[in-house]
């Protein structure tokens, strides 16, 4: 099973700062990983799919992978109110059991 | 328009009784997966398929059975077994080996 762990917050960012979440993993062997967004009473959305060491950039937001460490992490840039959700990361690959993080919770202060 | 449909999205239960949550996709995808979801929680994975008539047990099945005669059908059942079912119940479908999971709007139960 790959394990994955997420601080749960809040993490309170200023509008217009950078917000950086961070998911650790357990299982070396993992080799991509997906993040989601989950506003309150909602259903996740995929937003970000990383495979490779190193970053990958889609807009504002920043996905790094860095399997040396085992952690994955999320930047977003120019946070605006409307990016205020949880966010949860999960690894990918083969169609199998997949543990989710527990999710950190984003407030963008106006 | 391809996507997940899940019904009902309110659900009301009486303690001892059995319901069943549908799950429906028609993006052709052969995985799907049911989660459970507690207010301030993360996900818990209920039951997996891989594929038409066959399915797997997640974390916390008890309580719980599944099904899958068809592709695009994945329904629960939450059974009385299940000493605490008030939750958001999360159905989702994966159609390649990268495993990306797609959501559908989820239903709320609520035990009276």
């Amino acid at each position: 099973q790959k394990e994955v762990e997420q601080n749960s917050g809040p993490l309170s960012v200023p509008e217009g700062a950078i917000a950086s979440l961070n998911c650790t993993y357990s299982d070396r062997g993992s080799q991509s990983f997906f993040w989601y967004r989950q506003y309150s009473g909602k259903s996740p959305e995929l937003i970000m799919f990383i495979y490779s060491n190193g970053d990958k950039e889609d807009g504002r937001f920043t996905a790094q992978l860095n399997k040396a460490s085992q952690y994955v992490s999320l930047l977003i840039r120019d946070s605006q109110p409307s990016d205020s959700a949880t966010y949860l990361c999960a690894p990918g690959g083969g169609y199998q059991k997949v543990t989710f993080g527990t999710g950190t919770k984003l407030q963008v202060i106006p | 328009d391809g996507g997940i449909t899940q019904s009902p999205k309110y659900l009301f239960r009486k303690e001892g009784q059995n319901v069943t949550l549908s799950c429906e996709q028609n993006l052709n995808h052969d995985a799907m997966y049911w989660y459970r979801q507690d207010p301030g929680q993360g996900l818990r994975l209920i039951y997996y398929s891989q594929i038409v008539n066959d399915f797997q047990k997640g974390d916390i099945a008890e309580g719980y059975s599944v099904s899958r005669e068809k592709k695009e059908s994945f329904p629960l059942t939450v059974t009385s077994a299940q000493k605490n079912p008030t939750a958001f119940y999360l159905c989702a479908s994966s159609g390649t080996e990268l495993n990306e999971q797609f959501f559908g709007p989820g239903t709320r139960l609520t035990v009276l």
